[in-house]
């Protein structure tokens, strides 16, 4: 199955709170699986990416945890800001290709 | 910062008509990559290149859709007989290495179709 299924589709955090988002895939041949921000009128910007040999990835405010097992995703923003509000990907890519597969996108808005 | 630069910004054209889409990438990269995401959908692959060549495609990208590298710095994306469902956001990327994910994309070009 090449599909990566995200959620929630949409998510309201005020500022300084936590955001989560979640993706689940079914391709055991997948590793690596990056996730993308992108602001309106804008291309997706890479923002962090994990492979699946590490649980844990942390950049800044932003920290990626995977799960090999549930084949699961996660991207946590700690003490999220209002120039956090866009919309995030994950996205994932195997072995043998260089095309990524995008999950169904996040609309995060962070009031402050 | 060099970026992936794509023009037009917004293209609106007749259905059947051809549209040709235009990219430039950053200079040392040598992948070369096409997505679409239609209004309020997932982003899309479509095909990725290099070496004067396509390395993969997507079901998506059928008879009518081509791509080349006419001058060596442009990298374009020509769709023969547009039809409505075109209509979407195509976005070009680009990368030093043939991972995807390390891809730089452009802002892309709205392709309205009418």
């Amino acid at each position: 199955q090449q599909q990566v299924k995200q959620s929630p589709q949409s998510l309201i955090v005020q500022k300084g709170g936590i955001s989560i988002i979640n993706c689940a895939y079914e391709n055991t041949a997948f590793d690596y699986f990056p996730w993308y921000q992108q602001f309106p009128g804008k291309g997706p910007a890479l923002l962090i990416a994990i492979r699946p040999d590490v649980s844990e990835k942390k950049e800044g405010r932003f920290t990626i945890s995977f799960n090999k097992s549930a084949k699961q995703f996660s991207l946590h923003i700690m003490d999220s800001q209002p120039g956090d509000s866009a919309t995030y990907f994950c996205a994932a890519e195997s072995y043998n290709t260089d095309k990524l597969i995008f999950g169904t996108g996040t609309r995060l808005q962070v009031f402050p | 910062e060099p970026e992936v630069t794509q023009t037009p910004s917004h293209q609106v054209t007749q259905m059947g008509q051809e549209v040709i889409l235009r990219c430039v990438p950053i200079s040392n990269h040598l992948y070369f990559y096409w997505y679409r995401q239609i209004l309020g959908q997932k982003v899309e692959f479509l095909v990725s290149f290099y070496n004067n060549e396509i390395s993969e495609k997507s079901e998506i990208f059928d008879d009518q859709f081509s791509v080349e590298r006419p001058d060596g710095s442009n990298f374009t994306l020509k769709i023969r007989s547009t039809k409505l469902e075109d209509s979407a956001m195509y976005f070009c990327a680009s990368s030093v290495t043939n991972q995807g994910a390390e891809a730089f994309f452009g802002q892309g070009t709205r392709l309205t179709v009418v």
